[in-house]
């Protein structure tokens, strides 16, 4: 079975952009959710997406958006960047969203902004 | 905030068990214990998750004690492709419902 895929693998943007990340769950799996990975902060929760619905919403600001689509294929969006918006974002999917769905990650998306 | 503590490194040599702690002293009752690693820019691999029972699968055992308020990954056979930092998560069950990873351990596997 094919793993959680993201594209694209590497960006580079200037300040004041907006990007558009994607992110095809495995098979099956209807929840989609956004991490931010930043040196030395470890993995900090974006938004979680199931059946096109947002469930939960980590503490970032409101520049940073998602959706999911019928085909559990998710989006995220990034308006306005700023030189601290440069991370690794990471999609993970499970077949649910309860807590013993297990979550399967996705190789990245490394963000540049400069 | 993360639920759990961890070291922040450890060394192993290859082809010794490395044993990684977690404490999750304010577990609740209802929470699982999720193991991850991240290999050096590579998205977060599964490892193996458990609520109360040690459980073992292909790739580690989990020790959880019996008041739950701490836990230990044992990786058998360490070799040198097991060097990644391992985070152990407490599934969160508040209305957020959302996964909060902590600094995890960085384990350095020597040859």
């Amino acid at each position: 079975k094919a793993g959680v895929t993201q594209t694209p693998r590497y960006l580079i943007k200037t300040r004041g952009q907006q990007v558009t990340l994607s992110c095809s769950p495995i098979s099956g799996h209807r929840s989609v959710s956004w991490y931010q990975q930043t040196p030395g902060q470890g993995l900090q929760f974006l938004f979680e997406y199931f059946s096109e619905t947002q469930r939960n919403k980590g503490n970032f600001p409101g520049r940073f958006s998602g959706r999911q689509f019928s085909n559990s294929r998710s989006e995220m969006n990034v308006s306005t960047l700023e030189l601290g918006d440069s991370a690794l974002y990471l999609c993970a999917s499970s077949r649910g969203s309860g807590v013993t769905d297990t979550q399967y990650f996705g190789p990245g998306t490394r963000l540049t902004v400069l | 905030d993360a639920k759990t503590t961890q070291p922040t490194s450890m060394d192993c040599a290859e082809g010794r068990a490395a044993n990684l702690p977690c404490n999750h002293s304010t577990i609740s009752g209802n929470e699982y214990v999720y193991w991850y690693r991240q290999i050096h820019s590579q998205g977060p691999q599964y490892i193996i998750h458990g609520l109360k029972n040690n459980e073992t699968n292909e790739m580690a055992s989990l020790i959880i004690t019996e008041d739950r308020k701490s836990s230990t990954l044992i990786l058998p056979h360490a070799t040198l492709r097991d060097t990644a930092v391992y985070y152990c998560i407490v599934r969160v069950l508040n209305r957020d419902d959302k996964i909060i990873f902590g600094k995890g351990t960085r384990l350095h596997i020597l040859p």
